[in-house]
């Protein structure tokens, strides 16, 4: 039980170009999804919390414009990277919880954006 | 400022060892502590602790916390190549508007054969 997906597991894009990540509980219904990023040989990055049907809550420094996130559904959060850059380019890893139960979270498998 | 510090950073051993990882933390509201394993993708779930001085076991993994003294530990026994990821610390801020996972850096472990 408590399985996370995540959809496309890698992505190449051009600059300028804007990517969706699409971030699904396969087995619950999760009221909260987590999105982070992570760098190489750094940890997780938390950039949002996202309640179903409500607006995101971003992190100290997290462009919402940037970082568009919708979670539309008990089983769908969507991270879409608008006008991405280079330095945009990281491991994006959603993670979900059981109702309320923020402090007991499970991950997606992460995409890996590479913008060129 | 809440904080999670893990040590060592990185671990060489050989297969049959047994290692420590250690996660002290600073952290305002503390809700859990979890431990997970991350390999090439985004971290696996081991345990969740939330009192002191109850271990808990999977397998050649374990895992208890001090409250009192602010850490947790990691032990795993009798170590294999499979075991070789990084072992990422969190703790659980409960506070308010502000909850949220506090990360630590993490313990690589290489496991030689």
């Amino acid at each position: 039980g408590a399985v996370v997906s995540q959809h496309p597991s890698w992505v190449i894009c051009k600059s300028g170009t804007s990517v969706k990540i699409e971030c699904r509980s396969l087995d619950f219904q999760a009221t909260t999804m987590f999105w982070y990023r992570q760098f190489p040989k750094q940890s997780l990055m938390l950039m949002a919390t996202s309640n179903e049907g409500s607006k995101a809550t971003y992190e100290q420094g997290v462009e919402k414009d940037k970082f568009l996130i919708n979670h539309a559904s008990l089983t769908l959060s969507t991270l879409t990277v608008t006008s991405a850059h280079p330095e945009d380019s990281s491991f994006y890893i959603c993670s979900a919880s059981l109702g309320g139960r923020w402090y007991e979270q499970y991950f997606g498998p992460g995409t890996r954006l590479t913008v060129t | 400022e809440d904080k999670v510090v893990q040590s060592p950073l990185s671990l060489v051993v050989h297969e049959g060892d047994t290692v420590t990882l250690n996660c002290s933390y600073e952290v305002t509201n503390f809700r859990s502590l979890l431990w997970y394993k991350q390999e090439k993708k985004a971290p696996t779930f081991l345990f969740m602790l939330t009192s002191s001085g109850i271990e808990k076991k999977s397998g050649r993994l374990s895992s208890i916390l001090d409250k009192k003294e602010l850490f947790s530990i990691l032990n795993i026994t009798a170590t294999q190549t499979g075991d070789s990821a990084v072992y990422l610390c969190a703790v659980f801020n409960n506070a308010g508007n502000n909850r949220k996972l506090i990360w630590g850096l993490g313990t690589s472990l290489a496991v030689n054969p």
